[in-house]
């Protein structure tokens, strides 16, 4: 059976804490794997990453892929509360189909 | 610009009753996706499409039916509305391999 699985599922941090987010995935016919940013309306994308071992970087966010191992994380340096949110990783496979991770939600606190 | 919207953002609905939501995106986009979000379980694929005249069920589809009569548009139609259907439901467009999400609809089957 297809899966992603994140963890922590929450991250209750200090204002300038780095963090990193875990997303760990089992998926025939794997293309690529891609992470989100949902406040409060629809997820936003941040990433997608097809390529092992190569970052992915947007300011203070950066992201790798490790195929071999099945699994990439995301690490955000210096957090602000601006980054309170949940993190959502979601595999693509077959034709554009997207399997996601039941997400972690982290909150940053000043 | 081009977006994608949904409508109702919010619905109320009583046990049994068909209800229909609408998805609309104005980006020509091939792939259109409906997923349902809940505590627990991240986004999960109902139906999707990847172009006029064609639907794939998804992980979560019983109960629930769309159709694709022109590239804008994929309503989702829920044949008998249920409690267990009560859920934020999203609709996502894509090219290729980022999705774009609508803003959500929250349903309650009451």
């Amino acid at each position: 059976e297809d899966k992603v699985v994140q963890s922590p599922l929450s991250l209750v941090v200090h204002e300038g804490d780095t963090v990193t987010l875990n997303c760990s995935y089992e998926v025939t016919n794997f293309r690529s794997l891609l992470w989100y940013k949902q406040e409060k309306k629809a997820p936003t994308f941040l990433f997608m990453l097809t390529s092992s071992g190569i970052e992915k970087k947007s300011g203070r966010l950066s992201s790798i892929l490790d195929k071999k191992e099945l699994f990439s994380i995301l690490n955000i340096t210096a957090t602000q509360t601006g980054d309170s949110a949940i993190y959502l990783c979601a595999a693509l496979y077959n034709t554009d189909k997207l399997i996601f991770g039941t997400g972690t939600r982290l909150q940053v606190f000043p | 610009d081009a977006e994608i919207t949904q409508s109702p953002r919010h619905k109320i609905t009583e046990t049994g009753r068909q209800v229909t939501l609408a998805c609309h995106q104005t980006w020509n986009h091939n792939n259109m996706f409906w997923y349902r979000q809940d505590l627990g379980h991240g986004l999960r694929l109902i139906h999707y499409s990847y172009g006029v005249h064609d639907t794939n069920k998804g992980e979560v589809s019983d109960g629930y039916s769309v159709s694709r009569s022109n590239t804008e548009d994929l309503p989702l139609t829920l044949e008998s509305a249920a409690s267990s259907q009560t859920s934020v439901y999203f609709c996502a467009s894509s090219v290729d391999t980022e999705a774009f999400f609508g803003q959500g609809t929250r349903l309650t089957v009451v």
